[in-house]
């Protein structure tokens, strides 16, 4: 039972332009998400969170849109650079069900090309 | 500022042997969760520990245990090991087991892989 899914295997971005990434989630009681980027040989790195009671978040470069009744946020950088192309992970968690227990998507590949 | 830490980087092990993880939670962090990684899937959560006891599992077998020590590190044991148990394994720290709104901090992991 894949509870947060990320549908896009990989992207591919001009540099300069918008990146989109989506996650879908099944789990109601979700209240918290965050995504998360990952380098190869490297560990995840916290890029941005948003809690149920918003429905955006802004941190420089970086947005998460919320939209809870579709039960699906999106990740938005712009503009993208060389450095953004990575793995990005989205994960969700429930205060209810553990606050720190965090359910992960699979994962999307960004490249970005000059 | 020291991040979460975790040793081995790499590891060979064979089917039915046991092994052991570390993890060194960033500082000022009390609480650690380690998650499993597999190849071209999103880490799994598999425990958590804060003050010395697991407070959460995830869907693991009882052959994955733990250990938080006084000082917050905490190892990951691993026992009667199987092909399937070959992945990344991630530590993660954070303040407090209940703490909402507060992202996790991860190691480098641990890359596990049985012969």
């Amino acid at each position: 039972d894949q509870q947060v899914k990320q549908n896009s295997p990989s992207l591919s971005v001009q540099e300069g332009r918008i990146s989109i990434l989506n996650c879908d989630y099944t789990n109601s009681m979700f209240d918290y998400f965050l995504w998360y980027k990952k380098y190869p040989a490297e560990g995840p790195t916290f890029l941005i969170s948003i809690s149920s009671i918003k429905d955006k978040n802004e941190d420089g470069r970086f947005t998460v849109f919320l939209n809870k009744s579709a039960k699906h946020l999106s990740l938005h950088i712009v503009p993208s650079q060389p450095g953004d192309s990575a793995v990005y992970f989205c994960a969700a968690s429930a205060r209810g069900q553990g606050a720190q227990k965090l359910v992960f998507g699979q994962g999307t590949r960004l490249t970005i090309n000059p | 500022d020291a991040g979460v830490t975790q040793s081995p980087t790499h590891l060979i092990k064979t089917r039915g042997q046991q092994v052991t993880l570390r993890c060194s939670p960033k500082s000022g962090h009390d609480t650690v969760s380690w998650y499993q990684q597999a190849l071209g899937q999103g880490p799994q959560f598999i425990f958590q520990y804060y003050e010395e006891e697991e407070r959460q599992r995830g869907n693991f077998p009882d052959r994955f245990s733990g250990h938080q020590y006084p000082n917050y590190s905490s190892e990951l044991n691993v026992n009667a090991l199987l092909l399937g148990d070959s992945a990344l394994y991630l530590c993660a720290s954070s303040l407090g087991p209940g703490s909402f709104n507060q992202p996790q901090h991860f190691g480098d992991g641990t890359r596990l892989s049985i012969l």
